[in-house]
């Protein structure tokens, strides 16, 4: 049973370029959750994610960042126009369904984007 | 704004000592709590969590304690190895919902 996947692991795109950054949940969970982690800091939550709905954004900037879960393949996470900020490491994470037993959420290994 | 918070940002300890990770939260509506392991170029590693309804909870190796009166969290480690090198971060949640954040311990264990 494959955890959260991820990819790229490693991305470096240069100021103003678009980085697109994949999650694949466990297999079953319906759940997807985007949180970005500043270096010696805790995640900060981004965006809660169903399958083609967002649920919460309110933690995602107004401005160049956007995701979505389509019905089929991975969640993206899009951010457009990179600026050097947006350096950091995005992790994604994936739930089972409402009406399990456990919130817990599990963490891909993260894409850890470079702007130059 | 909710916030959870770390009391202590490095514990050092002594291979085979038991370490305790302390952690303040804010939001008396969050029903669950959770700790998780953070190594260096990894995601966050899920080790242990609690529901609102209970005050003390045991995995190996490791014991979570709630006490919502004064609205604390800790992780109890027993017999730390130099495997627990890491960061440990809490986290609350309310509901089905985002987890919030606390900004971590980094714990250290020598030999």
């Amino acid at each position: 049973n494959a955890g959260v996947m991820q990819n790229p692991r490693h991305l470096v795109r240069r100021r103003g370029q678009e980085a697109r950054l994949r999650c694949s949940p466990m297999k079953g969970h319906s759940h997807v959750y985007w949180y970005r982690q500043l270096p010696e800091e805790g995640l900060k939550f981004m965006v809660y994610l169903q399958k083609e709905n967002i649920i919460d954004e309110s933690g995602m900037p107004k401005e160049r960042f956007s995701a979505e879960f389509p019905k089929e393949g991975p969640s993206i996470l899009r951010i457009q126009q990179v600026v050097r900020g947006d350096s950091a490491a995005y992790f994604c994470a994936s739930s089972p369904p409402p009406g399990t037993v456990s919130y817990e959420q599990y963490f891909g290994p993260g894409t850890r984007l470079t702007v130059t | 704004g909710e916030s959870v918070g770390l009391h202590l940002p490095t514990l050092s300890v002594q291979e085979g000592d038991n370490s305790i990770i302390n952690c303040a939260y804010s939001n008396s509506a969050s029903d669950y709590f959770i700790w998780y392991k953070q190594e260096s170029g990894k995601g966050p590693q899920f080790i242990i969590d609690i529901r609102s309804n209970m005050d003390k909870r045991q995995g190996q190796r490791v014991t979570v304690l709630l006490n919502k009166t004064v609205k604390h969290l800790s992780l109890q480690i027993a017999a730390t190895q130099p495997g627990d090198s890491a960061v440990y971060f809490c986290a609350e949640a309310t509901g089905f919902q985002k987890l919030v954040f606390g900004t971590g311990t980094r714990l250290l264990v020598s030999p």
